[in-house]
């Protein structure tokens, strides 16, 4: 079945550490987001691909990097410049920018800075 | 003030009840989307819409585009249906410019 995969669940950081997410989808889709959720808020955006090779900043880049090297995967690496990383993370892609077809969503990635 | 407004934050039902869940909105819109988050945190995309009514199974959406707003209505409710539910909203051709609710916790009693 086709999907993305977000790995790993949970993830622990001590401060001053840069950790990598991982995103995988296998659905063909060309366009690949990374949401960060705080509790009682909306999902914010922090980058986004909309093809390889490219990638655009969110809402809230800062303190983040990504890389779309394969149309497969889209990583996102959390640095130590990031204030204040401890939330939930999220991976989607959509067909295209979403301008016609809805997203697919991973399962997350809770990140705890310890 | 958000963009994206809804309500109730928390619900509670019995099993069998007929369920509401209202977004708000003040931006001009494109599509407006209704997602599930179950406990572990995935998010299942439930609905695109951009007038008029969609249904699927039990659970029913609409949107007054005049209004700004949409509501997304579940029938004969079940504990399996306990989740947040996130209103989004697409205000132009952007990824940057989908802005998302804070959601709403429902829970279902047996």
């Amino acid at each position: 079945d086709g999907g993305i995969t977000q790995s790993p669940k949970y993830l622990f950081r001590k401060e001053g550490q840069n950790v990598t997410l991982s995103c995988e989808q296998n659905l063909n889709h060309d366009a690949m987001y990374w949401y960060r959720q705080d509790p009682g808020q909306g999902l914010r955006l922090i980058y986004y691909s909309q093809i390889v090779n490219d990638f655009q900043k969110g809402d809230i880049a800062e303190g983040y990097s990504v890389s779309r090297e394969k149309k497969e995967s889209f990583p996102l690496t959390v640095t130590s410049a990031q204030k204040n990383p401890t939330a939930f993370y999220l991976c989607a892609s959509s067909i295209d920018p979403a301008r016609r077809y809805g997203y697919t969503f991973g399962s997350g990635t809770r990140l705890t800075v310890v | 003030k958000n963009e994206v407004e809804q309500s109730p934050q928390n619900l509670t039902a019995q099993e069998g009840e007929f369920i509401t869940i209202n977004c708000s909105y003040s931006v001009g819109i494109s599509a407006l989307h209704w997602l599930q988050q179950h406990p572990g945190g995935g998010i299942v995309s439930l609905f695109m819409l951009s007038s008029g009514k969609k249904k699927h199974g039990r659970l029913i959406a609409t949107i007054n585009i005049q209004e700004k707003h949409s509501s997304l209505h579940i029938t004969a409710s079940h504990p399996r249906d306990s989740a947040v539910y996130i209103c989004a909203v697409r205000s132009g051709g952007s990824a940057r410019q989908l802005t998302f609710g804070s959601g709403t916790q429902l829970t279902v009693l047996p």
